[in-house]
């Protein structure tokens, strides 16, 4: 798994409802990524984190909201708030040392019923 | 800000044919660059980089080198396969304390027909 889960593969949620995606990394990386991924679009950043208990927004982090209390979990809250968000959702993860790669979960697909 | 500007697609090529997929950047600093790649319903992974100019990347037949004359970092690769089709993404990271993003091209979809 590269050493990011994230779960479940597929998740159907009802208009009005937050719902939460897991994000779970082992190899104590410092930095976690949450994006959207659109049919057909590239990938669009929704929040970042470097280290616990701090993270930036990023491009369109409206409708979303994130925690990241222990070093290995970085959980993707998608509020009622969020307009539309029917989309493929990947976390990533990296290690702070300079220019190194970000090794990517296989994502999950959410669907609004 | 940062930016990464990739070839759009979709790109349809026959089996052993050459692929290029164009890739340029504007980045204050010096970035690293990224070539990924995703097949249906999968995350990204990483098909090769290059930390610093001049360097080449390469794996499974994929090359492409870090241009800082030009911004560019084209991927090639010499024939191609049907098991290459996938989208493709060039990315970029530039090490900045405070800011750790990652940004991504739009991705090239890739298609080989036998």
């Amino acid at each position: 798994d590269g050493g990011i889960t994230q779960s479940p593969k597929y998740l159907f949620r009802k208009e009005g409802q937050n719902v939460t995606l897991s994000c779970e990394q082992n190899l104590n990386h410092d930095a976690m990524y949450w994006y959207r991924q659109d049919p057909g679009q590239g990938l669009r950043l929704i929040y970042y984190s470097q280290i616990v208990n701090d993270f930036q927004k990023g491009d369109i982090a409206e409708g979303y909201s994130v925690s990241r209390e222990k070093k290995e979990s970085f959980p993707l809250t998608v509020t009622s708030a969020q307009k539309n968000p029917t989309a493929f959702y990947l976390c990533a993860r990296r290690q702070l040392i300079p220019n190194t790669e970000a090794f990517f979960g296989q994502g999950t697909r959410l669907t609004v019923v | 800000g940062d930016s990464v500007t990739q070839m759009e697609g979709p790109v349809t090529l026959s089996e052993e044919a050459f692929l290029t997929i164009n890739c340029t950047y504007t980045a204050t600093g010096y970035p690293s660059l990224f070539w990924y790649v995703q097949y249906p319903g999968e995350g990204l992974q990483l098909l090769l980089k290059a930390t610093k100019a001049d360097d080449k990347g390469s794996n499974k037949g994929f090359e492409a080198t870090y241009r800082k004359e030009t911004t560019s970092f084209h991927l090639e690769k010499g024939s191609v396969q049907v098991s290459d089709s996938a989208v493709y993404f060039c990315a970029l990271t530039i090490s900045n304390f405070g800011n750790e993003k990652l940004t991504f091209g739009t991705g090239t979809r890739l298609t080989i027909i036998p």
